[in-house]
Protein backbone atom coordinates (compact mmCIF):
# COMPACT_ATOMS: atom_id res chain seq x y z
CA UNK A 1 0.00 0.00 0.00
CA UNK A 2 0.89 3.91 -0.55
CA UNK A 3 2.00 5.36 2.23
CA UNK A 4 3.98 9.27 2.71
CA UNK A 5 4.87 10.53 6.05
CA UNK A 6 5.80 13.86 7.00
CA UNK A 7 6.73 13.37 10.49
CA UNK A 8 7.53 16.51 11.66
CA UNK A 9 4.09 19.13 11.94
CA UNK A 10 5.32 22.63 12.50
CA UNK A 11 9.01 23.68 12.08
CA UNK A 12 9.49 27.30 13.18
CA UNK A 13 12.48 29.01 12.17
CA UNK A 14 14.20 32.70 11.69
CA UNK A 15 15.07 34.06 7.99
CA UNK A 16 18.09 33.02 6.06
CA UNK A 17 18.17 29.63 8.09
CA UNK A 18 18.65 26.67 6.62
CA UNK A 19 15.58 24.39 7.16
CA UNK A 20 15.08 20.51 5.96
CA UNK A 21 11.39 19.28 5.60
CA UNK A 22 11.59 15.68 5.89
CA UNK A 23 9.33 12.88 3.51
CA UNK A 24 9.45 9.06 3.72
CA UNK A 25 7.19 6.97 1.29
CA UNK A 26 6.15 3.26 1.36
CA UNK A 27 5.32 1.77 -2.15
CA UNK A 28 5.27 -1.43 -3.50
CA UNK A 29 5.99 -0.53 -6.97
CA UNK A 30 9.62 -0.22 -8.73
CA UNK A 31 8.03 2.74 -10.94
CA UNK A 32 6.75 5.98 -9.11
CA UNK A 33 6.87 9.75 -9.03
CA UNK A 34 7.76 11.58 -5.90
CA UNK A 35 6.36 15.53 -5.32
CA UNK A 36 6.31 18.68 -3.27
CA UNK A 37 3.65 20.94 -3.11
CA UNK A 38 3.67 23.80 -1.47
CA UNK A 39 0.29 25.47 0.01
CA UNK A 40 0.69 28.89 0.80
CA UNK A 41 -1.72 30.94 2.97
CA UNK A 42 -3.94 31.90 0.28
CA UNK A 43 -4.32 28.30 0.03
CA UNK A 44 -3.78 27.19 -3.67
CA UNK A 45 -1.59 24.61 -4.14
CA UNK A 46 1.79 24.84 -6.49
CA UNK A 47 3.76 22.87 -8.03
CA UNK A 48 7.44 22.58 -7.03
CA UNK A 49 9.36 19.45 -8.11
CA UNK A 50 8.29 15.90 -9.65
CA UNK A 51 11.14 13.38 -9.42
CA UNK A 52 10.96 9.57 -10.96
CA UNK A 53 11.74 6.58 -9.32
CA UNK A 54 14.72 5.86 -11.45
CA UNK A 55 16.24 9.15 -10.79
CA UNK A 56 18.04 9.67 -7.90
CA UNK A 57 20.15 12.13 -8.83
CA UNK A 58 19.84 15.00 -6.20
CA UNK A 59 18.28 18.38 -7.65
CA UNK A 60 19.11 21.95 -6.86
CA UNK A 61 16.97 25.13 -7.50
CA UNK A 62 17.89 28.38 -6.18
CA UNK A 63 17.41 27.94 -2.69
CA UNK A 64 15.78 24.84 -2.75
CA UNK A 65 17.39 21.91 -3.03
CA UNK A 66 15.62 18.17 -2.67
CA UNK A 67 17.53 14.78 -1.68
CA UNK A 68 16.23 11.86 -3.06
CA UNK A 69 17.39 8.41 -1.45
CA UNK A 70 15.76 5.22 -2.51
CA UNK A 71 18.12 3.25 0.37
CA UNK A 72 15.99 5.14 2.81
CA UNK A 73 12.58 6.00 1.10
CA UNK A 74 13.63 9.53 1.38
CA UNK A 75 12.37 12.41 -0.25
CA UNK A 76 13.95 15.09 1.68
CA UNK A 77 13.50 18.88 0.81
CA UNK A 78 15.96 21.96 2.00
CA UNK A 79 15.44 25.55 2.10
CA UNK A 80 18.34 27.49 2.51
CA UNK A 81 17.99 31.06 3.59
CA UNK A 82 15.00 30.60 4.01
CA UNK A 83 12.77 33.76 3.81
CA UNK A 84 9.34 34.98 5.24
CA UNK A 85 7.77 34.12 1.76
CA UNK A 86 8.36 30.90 2.43
CA UNK A 87 5.75 30.39 5.23
CA UNK A 88 3.74 27.84 4.00
CA UNK A 89 2.36 23.82 4.67
CA UNK A 90 4.73 21.52 2.26
CA UNK A 91 3.27 18.68 1.03
CA UNK A 92 5.60 15.64 0.32
CA UNK A 93 3.12 13.29 -2.10
CA UNK A 94 3.42 9.87 -4.23
CA UNK A 95 2.15 8.49 -7.31
CA UNK A 96 1.95 5.10 -8.95
CA UNK A 97 1.65 4.60 -12.57
CA UNK A 98 -1.50 6.22 -13.75
CA UNK A 99 -2.45 6.64 -10.63
CA UNK A 100 -3.30 9.49 -8.42
CA UNK A 101 -1.45 11.26 -5.80
CA UNK A 102 -1.08 10.22 -1.68
CA UNK A 103 -0.14 12.81 0.20
CA UNK A 104 1.55 13.22 4.02
CA UNK A 105 -0.27 14.99 5.98
CA UNK A 106 1.79 18.25 5.13
CA UNK A 107 4.55 20.27 7.64
CA UNK A 108 3.45 23.87 9.07
CA UNK A 109 7.13 26.10 8.27
CA UNK A 110 6.86 29.64 9.92
CA UNK A 111 9.92 31.72 9.13
CA UNK A 112 9.85 34.51 11.18
CA UNK A 113 11.61 38.15 10.59
CA UNK B 1 -2.17 30.34 -11.98
CA UNK B 2 -2.84 26.54 -13.25
CA UNK B 3 -5.07 26.62 -16.27
CA UNK B 4 -7.41 24.54 -13.69
CA UNK B 5 -10.62 26.42 -12.61
CA UNK B 6 -12.93 25.79 -9.82
CA UNK B 7 -16.36 27.13 -8.91
CA UNK B 8 -17.75 28.43 -6.61
CA UNK B 9 -14.75 29.86 -4.97
CA UNK B 10 -16.76 29.71 -1.80
CA UNK B 11 -20.05 28.28 -0.97
CA UNK B 12 -21.85 28.68 2.62
CA UNK B 13 -24.87 26.39 2.77
CA UNK B 14 -27.13 24.54 5.86
CA UNK B 15 -26.87 20.84 6.71
CA UNK B 16 -28.91 18.86 4.71
CA UNK B 17 -28.55 20.69 1.72
CA UNK B 18 -27.32 19.56 -1.48
CA UNK B 19 -24.46 21.68 -3.44
CA UNK B 20 -22.56 21.09 -6.83
CA UNK B 21 -18.80 22.08 -7.23
CA UNK B 22 -17.36 22.18 -10.89
CA UNK B 23 -13.94 22.28 -12.24
CA UNK B 24 -12.94 22.96 -16.15
CA UNK B 25 -9.40 20.89 -16.33
CA UNK B 26 -6.58 22.90 -18.35
CA UNK B 27 -7.09 22.46 -22.26
CA UNK B 28 -5.90 18.93 -23.26
CA UNK B 29 -5.78 17.49 -19.86
CA UNK B 30 -8.33 14.42 -20.06
CA UNK B 31 -7.98 13.38 -16.51
CA UNK B 32 -9.83 15.43 -13.45
CA UNK B 33 -9.17 14.23 -9.64
CA UNK B 34 -10.98 15.37 -6.66
CA UNK B 35 -9.51 16.05 -3.36
CA UNK B 36 -10.91 16.76 0.07
CA UNK B 37 -9.12 19.11 2.53
CA UNK B 38 -10.33 19.12 5.42
CA UNK B 39 -7.89 20.02 9.37
CA UNK B 40 -8.48 16.67 10.99
CA UNK B 41 -7.81 14.55 7.56
CA UNK B 42 -5.69 16.63 5.57
CA UNK B 43 -5.80 16.25 1.73
CA UNK B 44 -7.98 13.05 0.82
CA UNK B 45 -8.38 11.82 -2.83
CA UNK B 46 -11.75 11.00 -3.23
CA UNK B 47 -12.11 10.20 -6.97
CA UNK B 48 -10.27 10.19 -10.16
CA UNK B 49 -12.01 10.16 -14.11
CA UNK B 50 -10.68 9.95 -17.37
CA UNK B 51 -11.79 11.41 -20.65
CA UNK B 52 -15.25 10.45 -19.36
CA UNK B 53 -14.84 7.42 -17.02
CA UNK B 54 -14.35 6.47 -13.62
CA UNK B 55 -10.88 5.62 -12.94
CA UNK B 56 -10.46 5.84 -9.58
CA UNK B 57 -11.83 5.60 -6.32
CA UNK B 58 -10.47 7.11 -2.80
CA UNK B 59 -12.16 8.09 0.64
CA UNK B 60 -15.19 9.15 -1.19
CA UNK B 61 -18.71 9.48 1.07
CA UNK B 62 -21.54 7.16 -0.63
CA UNK B 63 -23.53 11.14 -0.51
CA UNK B 64 -21.09 12.09 -2.88
CA UNK B 65 -20.65 11.72 -6.41
CA UNK B 66 -19.28 13.06 -9.52
CA UNK B 67 -18.87 12.85 -13.29
CA UNK B 68 -16.74 14.06 -16.27
CA UNK B 69 -18.76 15.49 -19.08
CA UNK B 70 -18.07 15.57 -22.71
CA UNK B 71 -16.37 18.33 -22.62
CA UNK B 72 -14.11 17.23 -19.68
CA UNK B 73 -15.70 19.35 -17.49
CA UNK B 74 -16.25 17.61 -14.01
CA UNK B 75 -18.69 18.13 -11.29
CA UNK B 76 -18.68 17.17 -7.46
CA UNK B 77 -22.44 16.75 -6.07
CA UNK B 78 -22.03 16.63 -2.59
CA UNK B 79 -25.68 15.84 -0.67
CA UNK B 80 -27.59 15.62 2.51
CA UNK B 81 -24.84 17.49 4.17
CA UNK B 82 -23.34 17.56 7.30
CA UNK B 83 -20.99 19.70 9.50
CA UNK B 84 -18.37 16.97 9.03
CA UNK B 85 -18.40 18.02 5.22
CA UNK B 86 -16.75 21.47 5.62
CA UNK B 87 -13.98 21.83 3.81
CA UNK B 88 -11.70 22.70 0.68
CA UNK B 89 -12.90 20.69 -1.98
CA UNK B 90 -9.89 20.93 -4.81
CA UNK B 91 -10.29 19.67 -8.45
CA UNK B 92 -6.69 18.70 -9.87
CA UNK B 93 -5.81 17.55 -13.87
CA UNK B 94 -2.85 15.85 -15.31
CA UNK B 95 -2.11 14.81 -18.90
CA UNK B 96 -2.74 10.89 -19.14
CA UNK B 97 -1.50 8.94 -22.43
CA UNK B 98 -1.24 5.88 -22.94
CA UNK B 99 -2.06 4.55 -19.86
CA UNK B 100 0.70 6.33 -18.11
CA UNK B 101 0.42 9.66 -16.02
CA UNK B 102 3.17 12.15 -16.17
CA UNK B 103 1.86 12.26 -12.91
CA UNK B 104 2.05 16.02 -12.14
CA UNK B 105 -1.11 17.35 -11.04
CA UNK B 106 -2.25 20.68 -11.62
CA UNK B 107 -4.54 22.47 -9.01
CA UNK B 108 -7.29 24.94 -8.88
CA UNK B 109 -7.90 27.13 -6.20
CA UNK B 110 -10.26 25.20 -4.49
CA UNK B 111 -13.68 25.71 -3.01
CA UNK B 112 -14.03 26.63 0.28
CA UNK B 113 -17.30 24.67 1.29
CA UNK B 114 -18.75 25.92 4.52
CA UNK B 115 -21.64 23.60 6.18
CA UNK B 116 -23.44 25.08 8.99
Amino acid sequence: AQKVTQAQTEISVVEKEDVTLDCVYETRDTTYYLFWYKQPPSGELVFLIRRNSFDEQNEISGRYSWNFQKSTSSFNFTITASQVVDSAVYFCALSEMADKLIFGTGTRLQVFP
Amino acid sequence: DSGVTQTPKHLITATGQRVTLRCSPRSGDLSVYWYQQSLDQGLQFLIQYYNGEERAKGNILERFSAQQFPDLHSELNLSSLELGDSALYFCASSVVSAGLNTGELFFGEGSRLTVL
